[in-house]
């Protein structure tokens, strides 16, 4: 079982409210990942990180923000969430490629955000 | 990365082997081939992945073609609880990303 965990499972929120998906691992991945999965459709990669204090975007677009304080955690911050917004969220991790080796991406179970 | 095309969909009665294949005619030498899969509302789960050799684990067996353009996952006895989207991924180790796409989704029959 991988040690990844994604809180809240489900949120129902307002618009215009500020809310926070919490991503955590205990694995010591550097890598981590948001990617955000409308029901039937492919997975976009929307953050990413390679450490501490590494942020990048991903290939969708997103008014969310995301942070890496912490090895362990990469949390998710939309300012102001419109009802777009609404989507599954879903955090990875994955080690650090070494001498060319592939790498596997762990998952979490998702936060699945409905924005009324 | 290079780009797969997979089958939207299949079906596959309870007990007997599914073979879900995956082209990858742009694959790069240094390109890898993974599984993925992905039950309804939950995150995708590692299943397999490899590089020109077949490969075998407790959930799958991988079949790469010997020019590398195509290969098949296979369980070798489906359950019920196999059913859910596959996704077949290339990416060279160490990569930006990995790239989804829409996967094929199965249905195992009782």
């Amino acid at each position: 079982e991988a040690d990844i965990y994604q809180t809240p499972r489900y949120l129902v929120i307002g618009t215009g409210k500020k809310i926070t998906l919490e991503c955590s691992q205990t694995m010591g991945h550097d890598k981590m990942y948001w990617y955000q999965q409308d029901p039937g459709m492919e997975l976009h990669l929307i953050h990413y990180s390679y450490g501490v204090n590494s942020t990048e975007k991903g290939d969708l677009s997103s008014e969310s923000t995301v942070s890496r304080i912490r090895t362990e955690h990469f949390p998710l911050t939309l300012e102001s969430a419109r009802p777009s917004h609404t989507s599954q969220y879903l955090c990875a991790s994955s080690p650090l490629g070494q001498g060319g080796r592939s790498e596997k991406l762990f998952f979490g179970s998702g936060t699945q955000l409905s924005v009324l | 990365d290079a780009k797969t095309t997979q089958p939207p969909s299949m079906d596959c009665a309870e007990g007997r082997a599914a073979n879900l294949p995956c082209n990858h005619s742009t694959i790069s030498g240094n390109e890898y081939v993974y599984w993925y899969r992905q039950i309804h509302s939950q995150g995708p789960q590692y299943i397999i992945h490899g590089l020109k050799n077949n490969e075998t684990n407790e959930m799958a067996s991988l079949i790469i073609t010997e020019d590398r353009k195509s290969s098949t996952l296979i369980l070798p006895h489906a359950t019920l609880r196999d059913t859910a989207v596959y996704y077949c991924i290339v990416r060279v180790a160490s990569g930006n990303q990995f790239y989804f796409g829409t996967g094929t989704s199965l249905t195992v029959i009782p």
